[in-house]
């Protein structure tokens, strides 16, 4: 079993549409939790990061965390097209020296 | 967010030559990299973590030297792929962080293609 896993998609929404991406995970000791958005043939761009449960909002972007399930979670609102790429959920212990543990990754098409 | 350059964007190199990638911080100094290599649709494989004036830890399954990673100053990092085959051919990515980071920042990305 993976520590970290995503489903790999794809995902094909309309515009407009609130996209969901979900994360679940293993190690309870993961303190810190990230998504990145990765373009194709292009490196990872953090979107946010959080390290506590609850929610944590920026725009049209909400991370959700829920360490009691070992869940995490990205909503989109209103996606659009330029959202489309393939989204990472990263996530660390507090002491790991900042390496992190990826998910597989979740490819969204959003089609206009 | 804090920037990381990688260069080359791109490279192509013939069987049995060496090829150096560069990985910058360039508004932070960077105490930790990490090396990751990544074929198509598939996740970041973590490659290797290596922290300014130490030997690299490369992770199970990587040769370090097939791997070259010198990290000998805190806003650079290098990885060079020596003897490249053409099962080398893939992307490439670094990221960096410090330790008053809680995230790591990654650079664009190096597809090498070795024919």
């Amino acid at each position: 079993q993976k520590e970290v896993e995503q489903d790999p998609g794809p995902l094909s929404v309309p515009e407009g549409a609130i996209v969901s991406l979900n994360c679940t995970y293993s190690n309870s000791a993961f303190q810190y939790f990230m998504w990145y958005r990765q373009y194709s043939r292009k490196g990872p761009e953090l979107l946010m990061y959080t390290y506590s449960s609850g929610n944590k909002e920026d725009g049209r972007f909400t991370a959700q965390v829920d360490k009691s399930s070992k869940y995490i979670s990205l909503f989109i609102r209103d996606s659009q097209p330029s959202d489309s790429a393939t989204y990472l959920c990263a996530m660390r212990v507090n002491n790991a020296g900042n390496m992190l543990t990826f998910g597989g990754g979740t490819r969204l098409m959003v089609k206009p | 967010g804090a920037v990381v350059s990688q260069h080359p964007s791109r490279v192509i190199c013939k069987s049995g030559t060496s090829v150096k990638i560069e990985c910058r911080s360039l508004d932070f100094q960077a105490t930790t990299m990490f090396w990751y290599r990544q074929f198509p649709k598939q996740s970041l494989m973590l490659m290797a973590t290596s922290n300014e004036g130490s030997k690299a830890t490369y992770e199970q399954g990587v040769e370090k030297d097939k791997f070259l990673i010198n990290h000998a100053s805190l806003t650079l990092s290098t990885l060079t792929v020596t003897s490249a085959h053409p099962e080398d051919s893939s992307f490439y990515i670094c990221s960096a962080s410090a330790y008053s980071y809680t995230e790591a920042f990654f650079g664009q990305g190096t597809r090498l293609t070795v024919v």
